[in-house]
């Protein structure tokens, strides 16, 4: 079935560097365009930014843009996201969730998410 | 950017009865629109996607309606297990959630 583990969370400082990455299994990964989406505590969702199957299109959200780069390595079916810049507003669990063949829309499956704690 | 927003936001009801929830976009989005249950602790499921169409395994008491600016999610009658917060997404422009929908019992 499919699966998506995500890891790399922690406790950073302001100004710090962070790398999640989500580990896909049982399904063509290379196959599906992915995303990253984050949830403040107590708070909804954001979109935080997806990657075509290839690695070809990249978009992120306004939020993140400048500080944050996604990427996937096909081969080890595994998704990145390199988050530099780190600001309070940033903290959040963020979950890695699949999209189609075509487009990042819908998102079919999720990980379990890994929390990200920015604080000094 | 496009704003979802949706209503109420915490809906109490009791098992077995009939849940209404709605979902409007600052512009229009054609059909695209999905819906998300999340239930404490857990990751957001896909219940709804292209306004209407279930996704994969979602029970048929779960039904999605609406395009353009105006979207309903209705729960024909309510189980235990459908207790949760409700999210729309609209993905025509970007993609955007509304700020969600707690369903809790009455």
């Amino acid at each position: 079935q499919v699966q998506l583990v995500e890891s790399g969370g922690g406790l950073v400082k302001p100004g710090g560097s962070l790398r999640l990455s989500c580990a896909a299994s049982g399904f063509t990964f290379s196959d599906y365009y992915m995303s990253w989406i984050r949830q403040a505590p107590g708070k909804g969702l954001e979109w935080v930014s997806y990657i075509s199957s290839s690695g070809s299109t990249i978009y992120y959200a306004d939020s993140v843009k400048g500080r944050f780069t996604i990427s996937r390595d096909n081969a080890k079916n595994s998704l990145y996201l390199q988050m530099n810049s780190l600001r309070a507003e940033d903290t959040a669990v963020y979950y890695c969730a699949r999209g189609t063949y075509s487009s990042g829309w819908p998102l079919d499956y999720w990980g379990q998410g890994t929390l990200v704690t920015v604080s000094s | 950017e496009i704003v979802m927003t949706q209503s109420p936001a915490t809906l109490s009801v009791s098992p077995g009865e009939r849940a209404t929830l709605s979902c409007r976009a600052s512009q229009s989005v054609s059909s695209n629109l999905a819906w998300y249950q999340q239930k404490p602790g857990q990751a957001p499921r896909l219940l709804i996607y292209g306004a209407s169409t279930r996704a994969t395994g979602i029970p048929a008491r779960f039904s999605g309606s609406g395009s353009g600016t105006e979207f309903t999610l209705t729960i024909s009658s309510l189980q235990s297990e459908d207790f949760a917060v409700y999210y729309c997404q609209q993905y025509n422009n970007w993609s955007t959630f509304g700020q969600g929908t707690k369903v809790e019992i009455k």
